[in-house]
């Protein structure tokens, strides 16, 4: 069964940092591109960033690009996203998500999430 | 960027009954639309991709159409747990891929 396990809830005030990670089970990690998306009551559903398989070709949103660095280490299946320079905006619940492949770049599995809140 | 629309907002719906959603985008993206499933608490659950192919285990009571910038997920004889957030998606042009701001169908 595919399992994606995001980090725990956290709390930072504006303009601080903080490394959300991903650890993923039951399957091949590094044969699949994968992605961060973030969630908000008012906005839904954002892809932020995605990293190809090998962690030599990343993405960013316009929103968060020079401010967020995703990576990988896939000796221990796990995902990252560097966040720095938070923002209130920011604020979010992060998933992390598995790219199906290839040119076609949506989403077969999700994690549950972890929720960043960005206040002072 | 592609822009994504979905609607209605809001869907309200009696089990049983068929339901429609409607997600437009706002240029031409072929068949590259997937659509997802998120109930509360949950994450989102991959339903379909290229527009109408649905994913192993996805009951057939969903179904997905529509090419170019029109498409609908259709729900046929709704059941207690089809009532959630649906959310389309086009991989057309990325980065970014975009999302539908989602569409809550809920029970009537």
């Amino acid at each position: 069964e595919v399992q994606l396990v995001e980090s725990g809830e956290t709390v930072v005030r504006p303009g601080g940092s903080l490394r959300l990670s991903c650890v993923a089970s039951g399957f091949i990690f590094d044969n699949y591109d994968m992605s961060w998306v973030r969630q908000t009551p008012g906005k839904g559903l954002e892809w932020v960033s995605g990293i190809n398989w090998n962690g030599g070709s990343t993405a960013y949103a316009d929103s968060v690009k020079g401010r967020f660095t995703i990576s990988r280490d896939n000796a221990k299946n796990s995902l990252y996203l560097q966040l720095n320079r938070l923002r209130p905006e920011d604020t979010a619940l992060y998933h992390c998500a598995r790219v199906y492949g290839g040119s076609f770049y949506y989403f077969d599995s999700w994690g549950q999430g972890a929720l960043v809140t960005v206040s002072s | 960027e592609i822009v994504m629309t979905q609607s209605p907002a809001t869907l309200s719906v009696s089990p049983g009954e068929r339901a429609t959603l409607s997600c437009r985008a706002s240029e031409n993206i072929g068949d590259n639309l997937a659509w997802y499933q998120q109930k509360p608490g949950q994450a989102p659950r991959l339903l379909t991709y290229g527009a109408s192919t649905r994913v192993a285990g996805i009951p057939d009571r969903f179904t997905g159409r529509g090419s170019g910038t029109e498409f609908t997920l259709t729900i046929s004889s709704l059941q207690s747990e089809d009532f959630a957030v649906y959310y389309c998606q086009q991989y057309y042009k990325w980065p970014p891929c975009t999302f539908g701001q989602g569409t809550k169908l809920e029970i009537k």
